[in-house]
């Protein structure tokens, strides 16, 4: 969605760090999150960051928030072939009492040897 | 429990006949959503429920789509007189109040010819 750009496509060699970069507008926002989908799949929650954080780091994975400039990355180290899929950043955008999450258009990571 | 289950997998429709998916989300979750993925893009938001009620209909939801959660659990989607662009995967997620995450199912793949 035009609320949350990514860029479209990321090829790294395995074993590397690959970077996955996702800007946003909504500043409301409260949480922001990184889900992965492998082919004919549904989404698997990678991780989420709460907005009041600067980084979060989990095993493989590491998260990082710039608020004043509304970006988020996704770092994953140690890049293995089973990390190809498709990257979606969203955001939690709070309405009426609830929560809908606005999702990017994905990053498809593809690992080589 | 195992997680968020969608029902069928896979639908091949012909133009103009009515479809009906199903979803069944993780047990005591109050909430449950409908997100709809056209190719090459990310999910976007159709409609939310709290329990049996309704909440929100997105504007992607025309006349010919209809969403019922009668008892609060299981939920079903149905579109009348298919067209060619309601082709994509219908994923469910279900949540709860308290949870910062939603969980997604594995989707229906709709194909309409």
């Amino acid at each position: 969605g035009e609320d949350v750009e990514q860029s479209l496509f990321l090829s790294v060699r395995e074993g590397d760090s690959s970077v996955i970069n996702c800007t946003y507008t909504d500043s409301s926002s409260t949480y922001l999150y990184w889900y992965k989908q492998e082919p004919g799949a549904g989404l698997q929650l990678l991780t989420y960051i709460f907005s009041n954080m600067d980084m979060k780091q989990d095993q493989r994975l590491t998260v990082l928030l710039n608020k004043k400039d509304k970006h988020l990355s996704l770092r994953i180290a140690d890049t293995q072939t089973g990390d190809s899929a498709i990257y979606f950043c969203a955001l939690r955008r709070v309405s009426g009492g609830y929560n809908k999450l606005i999702f990017g258009a994905g990053t498809r990571l593809a690992v080589h040897p | 429990d195992t997680g968020v289950s969608q029902d069928p997998r896979h639908k091949i429709t012909k133009r103009g006949q009515n479809v009906t998916f199903r979803c069944d989300p993780i047990s005591e979750h109050n909430r449950l959503y409908w997100y709809r993925q056209t190719l090459g893009q990310g999910p976007e938001f159709l409609t939310y429920f709290q329990n049996e009620a309704q909440l929100e209909k997105s504007r992607l939801l025309s006349d010919r789509f209809s969403a019922e959660r009668p008892k609060g659990s299981f939920s079903t989607l149905e579109i009348q007189r298919t067209e060619q662009g309601d082709s994509a995967m219908y994923l469910c997620a279900s949540g709860s109040e308290g949870i910062d995450e939603a969980f997604f199912g594995q989707g229906t793949r709709l194909t309409v010819v």
